[in-house]
């Protein structure tokens, strides 16, 4: 079945530590997004991508890096300048060309400090 | 991208109809209505957009009104498993492409 693989399901960082959430989608879509959901709250984006070896950055791109080296993959690197990184990741995509193409997203990685 | 309004929360019985509306009066020409859902502790679900015409898939029907000011999506068969929060999102196709989620509707399916 065709879809978007977030991994892991729950993560935990220790303080001072950079981790990376992965994203693998196998949709042939050709946009990548990271959202953030905060508990109560919508999703602000990150980072996104349109094309392989191409990202912009979102609305909360302070304290986050990604790279896009393959179309089917973006992950996502929290590192530790993100002073308040406990939140529910969210990666999603789309077909970018035709302006209407809805995103789907992943099932989400749970972030956690100790 | 214009802002939407809908209610916090309804309900409505198993097997039934569950209507949803959702406010967006400042919607653009060229700004589409989308609808999504969460259940809890899952990434969003996309169900289904349009843009001025009825739109209707497996998953449900989308009704927009001429004025393009509001929409309803209805669940012709609400089942417990339609218990979630559906966000209504309006968007244009320039810049960052984001989804706006607001509050949502929070549905609750009864048997």
């Amino acid at each position: 079945d065709g879809g978007i693989t977030q991994s892991p399901k729950y993560l935990f960082r220790k303080e001072g530590q950079n981790v990376t959430l992965s994203c693998e989608q196998n949709l042939n879509h050709d946009a990548m997004y990271w959202y953030r959901q905060d508990p109560g709250q919508g999703l602000r984006l990150i980072y996104y991508s349109q094309i392989v070896n191409d990202f912009q950055k979102g609305d909360i791109a302070e304290g986050y890096s990604v790279s896009r080296e393959k179309k089917e993959s973006f992950p996502l690197t929290v590192t530790s300048a993100q002073k308040n990184p406990t939140a529910f990741y969210l990666c999603a995509s789309s077909i970018w060309q035709g302006r209407d193409q809805p995103q789907h997203f992943g099932d989400g990685t749970r972030l956690s400090i100790l | 991208d214009a802002k939407t309004t809908q209610p916090p929360s309804m309900d409505c019985a198993e097997g039934r109809a569950a209507n949803l509306p959702c406010n967006h009066s400042t919607i653009s020409g060229n700004e589409y209505v989308y609808w999504y859902r969460q259940i809890h502790s899952q990434g969003p679900q996309y169900i289904i957009h349009g843009l001025k015409n009825n739109e209707t898939n497996e998953m449900a029907s989308l009704i927009i009104t001429e004025d393009r000011k509001s929409s309803t999506l209805i669940l012709p068969h609400a089942t417990l498993r339609d218990t979630a929060v559906y966000y209504c999102i309006v968007k244009g196709f320039q810049g960052a492409q984001k989804l706006v989620f607001g509050q949502g509707t929070r549905l609750t399916i009864n048997p």
